[in-house]
């Protein structure tokens, strides 16, 4: 059964004190693999897509890379605005076609 | 360009009662997929049109629907109502080519009493 684990859960950082966020992946037929920020009440935002181990992608303090069984979300001198919680979601081939499996998230706090 | 729109953002609901929520697309995204997001099982899939087809599923009971109209709007229908389906219901729309591009809207959240 393909899943996505992410950890850690929770993550508390001071303002400017770096980090990385997990995503473990066990699936078949990875096509790709997704990063999204979700703020409380609202809708995941999307902010990342990585096809193939190595790949990496820049966008602002956040970086993502990809390795064949696991993804890294790495936050760079974070900031408050920053807080969310951040989720990663797996798209691979399915018998209806394809199959977006997300894994639970890590809620994010950055204080000043 | 104007963002995912979904329809009613809040609703409480007894136990037996259906419930239908309304989602519009980005102009021009013709795909539309609908999630369930609850603290303890995160977001599951629940189905995805496109065209007026449903074009993909999730492992939910039938009690849950879909239907997508010629202007690609969607709906989705909750019959029978159970407790355990208080959640947060997202929809997503992706542009042409590019399903795996997903933008969210604010979603509907639902409590069933």
């Amino acid at each position: 059964e393909d899943q996505v684990t992410q950890s850690p859960e929770a993550l508390r950082l001071q303002e400017g004190e770096s980090s990385s966020l997990n995503c473990s992946y066990t699936v078949s037929g990875l096509r790709g693999l997704f990063w999204y920020r979700q703020d409380p009440g609202k809708g995941p935002e999307f902010l990342f897509t990585l096809y193939s181990a190595g790949e990496e992608k820049e966008k602002e303090r956040l970086k993502a890379t990809l390795t064949k069984k696991e993804s890294f979300l790495h936050i760079t001198a974070p900031k408050p605005e920053d807080s969310a919680t951040y989720l990663c979601a797996a798209l691979t081939n399915s018998n209806s076609g394809y199959a977006l499996n997300f894994g639970k998230g890590t809620s994010l706090l950055v204080t000043p | 360009k104007a963002g995912v729109t979904q329809t009613p953002r809040y609703l409480i609901k007894t136990r037996g009662q259906q419930v239908t929520l309304s989602c519009s697309p980005i102009s021009g995204h013709r795909s539309v997929s609908w999630y369930q997001q609850t603290p303890g099982q995160g977001l599951q899939f629940l189905f995805e049109y496109f065209s007026e087809t449903q074009r993909n599923k999730g492992n939910f009971p039938g009690r849950f629907s879909g239907r997508q109209f010629s202007n690609s709007r969607s709906e989705m229908n909750v019959s029978t109502l159970e407790l355990g389906d208080s959640a947060l219901y997202l929809c997503a729309s992706s542009p042409p080519g590019a399903v795996e591009t997903q933008y969210f809207g604010p979603g509907t959240r639902l409590l069933v009493l």
